[in-house]
């Protein structure tokens, strides 16, 4: 069974631009979250979706969004691109048990100049 | 906001040590992941918990979850450098499912 994928892998923006990063679960999955991975704050939570709803929202600006298809592929934005915005961006998904195992995808590394 | 502690932060040993990396809340979790990540790569999945007490071995890795499932370990047994990484864990409380992580423990075994 294939595992979660995630693209593009590398990104290079500059500051105001947006950017589309896009997320494929594990067949079966229905629920895709999203996490931004950085140094200073190790892994943090940007929301989680299930069957195209969004049903949690960590604590980031609404510069951040994101959206969930019907095959359950999950794409995230985030807009005027700062510098502090340079991170690991990680997709996990889930069948939704009640273990709640979230398998994660390999990343995309944004940098912002 | 619930807060996850995990210790100790850096760990470098000689392979054949054994070492323990801690995990803890004051707050119940529902469940509790454990995860290694390489550079660059995305955090692999080594167990979950979910029952107070409960015992798992992958190996050479035993995870033990507190009675009371506030804290977990992650016990190595005869490192080998093969085992260098970053290890998370990573819990979800009530019925939210967004993990919350620890800082993570970064490993290093050195041969």
């Amino acid at each position: 069974k294939a595992g979660v994928t995630q693209t593009p892998r590398y990104l290079i923006k500059t500051r105001g631009q947006q950017v589309t990063l896009s997320c494929s679960p594990i067949s079966g999955h229905r629920s895709v979250s999203w996490y931004q991975q950085t140094p200073g704050q190790g892994l943090q939570f940007l929301f989680e979706y299930f069957s195209e709803t969004q049903r949690n929202k960590g604590n980031f600006p609404g510069r951040f969004s994101g959206r969930q298809f019907s095959n359950s592929r999950s794409e995230m934005n985030v807009s005027t691109l700062e510098l502090g915005d340079s991170a690991l961006y990680l997709c996990a998904s889930s069948w939704m048990g009640t273990d709640n195992e979230q398998f994660f995808g390999p990343g995309t590394r944004l940098t912002v100049l | 906001t619930q807060l996850l502690e995990q210790s100790p932060q850096f760990l470098s040993i000689q392979e054949g040590e054994n070492l323990t990396v801690y995990c803890n809340s004051s707050s119940v979790f529902s469940s509790l992941q454990w995860y290694r990540q390489e550079p660059g790569e995305g955090p692999v999945l080594l167990v979950t918990v979910v029952t107070g007490g409960e015992v798992k071995k992958l190996k050479r890795l035993t995870f033990q979850f507190g009675d009371a499932r506030k804290d977990s370990s992650l016990h190595i047994t005869a490192a080998q450098p093969g085992d260098t990484g970053l290890y998370l864990c990573a819990g979800s409380f009530g019925s939210a499912r967004q993990l919350t992580f620890g800082s993570g423990t970064q490993l290093t075994v050195l041969p």
